[in-house]
C-alpha cells in the first residue's frame, strides 16, 4: 500500500525552540516536498527534494532547512520556531515516472506559542 | 501574480446535486498538469484526477470529470450525484514540467447537505 507518512501530527512548541518534523516514503520517489498550510490560503511550497542531498528552495523557504539523507526520510527543521510558523505542514512524494501525481502525507499540525 | 485561481471559496449543495468547480491557472509553459485534490477533515489530501496539458481527452474518473478549456486556461472540477462524504476542501493545482514545481489554488470549501 503506497503510503507517505509524518510524525509527529500534532506538535505543541515554545517560541524560540527548536522543530523537527519527519516525513517518509515507501515508493522509492524520487522527489519530496515540504509545504504549510494556512487558513485561507493554498498549499505553500517551502522545499522540494529531488534526491538525497538534493534540495531547493520552495516559494517560502525562510526560517526553515531540510535534510534528505535517504531517499524515504525527508526532514523539515525550525531553528528557533516563530509563532508565524504555526501552520499544517504537509510532505509529499512523487515519481518522476508515471502522471507526476503527488502523493500527501496527513499533516503536522504544530503550534508555536 | 498568483498562478493558480480558485475563485469560489466555498460552495454548498444538496445531495444528489451536480457541482462544478472552477480554476483558472497562469503559465507560460507547453507541458504541464493540472490535478484536482481533496483535503479531508481528517487532515489528508486525497488525489482525484489528472489533466495533461497536451490531452484532448475529457478526463474521467469515477464520479469526478473535468471540463479543460486550454486557450482559457481554465480547467472545471464537475462531482456528480454529490454525496454528504464528498463535502471537503478541493484543491486545484498547476504542475510545470519544465522546471518541476507545482502551485495550488487556495482552495474551495464544498459542503454537500443530506
Amino acid at each position: 500500500d503506497m503510503k507517505v507518512t509524518q510524525m509527529p501530527r500534532y506538535l505543541i512548541k515554545r517560541m524560540g525552540e527548536n522543530v523537527l518534523l519527519e516525513c517518509g516514503q515507501d515508493m522509492s520517489h524520487e522527489t519530496m516536498y515540504w509545504y504549510r498550510q494556512d487558513p485561507g490560503l493554498g498549499l505553500q511550497l517551502i522545499y522540494i527534494s529531488y534526491d538525497v542531498d538534493s534540495n531547493s528552495e520552495g516559494d517560502i523557504p525562510k526560517g526553515y532547512r531540510v535534510s534528505r539523507k535517504k531517499r524515504e526520510h525527508f526532514s523539515l527543521i525550525l531553528d528557533s520556531a516563530k509563532t508565524n510558523q504555526t501552520s499544517v505542514y504537509f510532505c509529499a512524494s512523487s515519481s518522476r515516472q508515471g502522471n507526476y501525481e503527488q502523493y500527501f502525507g496527513p499533516g503536522t499540525r504544530l503550534t508555536v506559542l | 501574480a498568483e498562478k493558480v485561481i480558485q475563485v469560489w471559496s466555498t460552495a454548498s449543495r444538496q445531495e444528489g446535486e451536480e457541482l462544478t468547480l472552477d480554476c483558472s491557472y497562469e503559465t507560460s509553459q507547453v507541458l504541464y498538469h493540472l490535478f484536482w485534490y481533496k483535503h479531508l477533515l481528517s487532515g489528508e489530501m486525497v488525489f482525484l484526477i489528472r489533466q495533461t496539458s497536451s490531452s484532448t481527452a475529457k478526463e474521467r474518473s469515477g464520479r469526478y470529470s473535468v471540463v479543460f478549456q486550454k486557450s482559457l486556461k481554465s480547467i472545471s472540477l464537475i462531482i456528480s450525484a454529490l454525496q454528504p462524504d464528498d463535502s471537503g476542501k478541493y484543491f486545484c493545482a498547476l504542475w510545470e514540467l519544465s522546471n518541476n514545481r507545482i502551485f495550488f489554488g487556495d482552495g474551495t470549501q464544498l459542503v454537500v447537505k443530506p
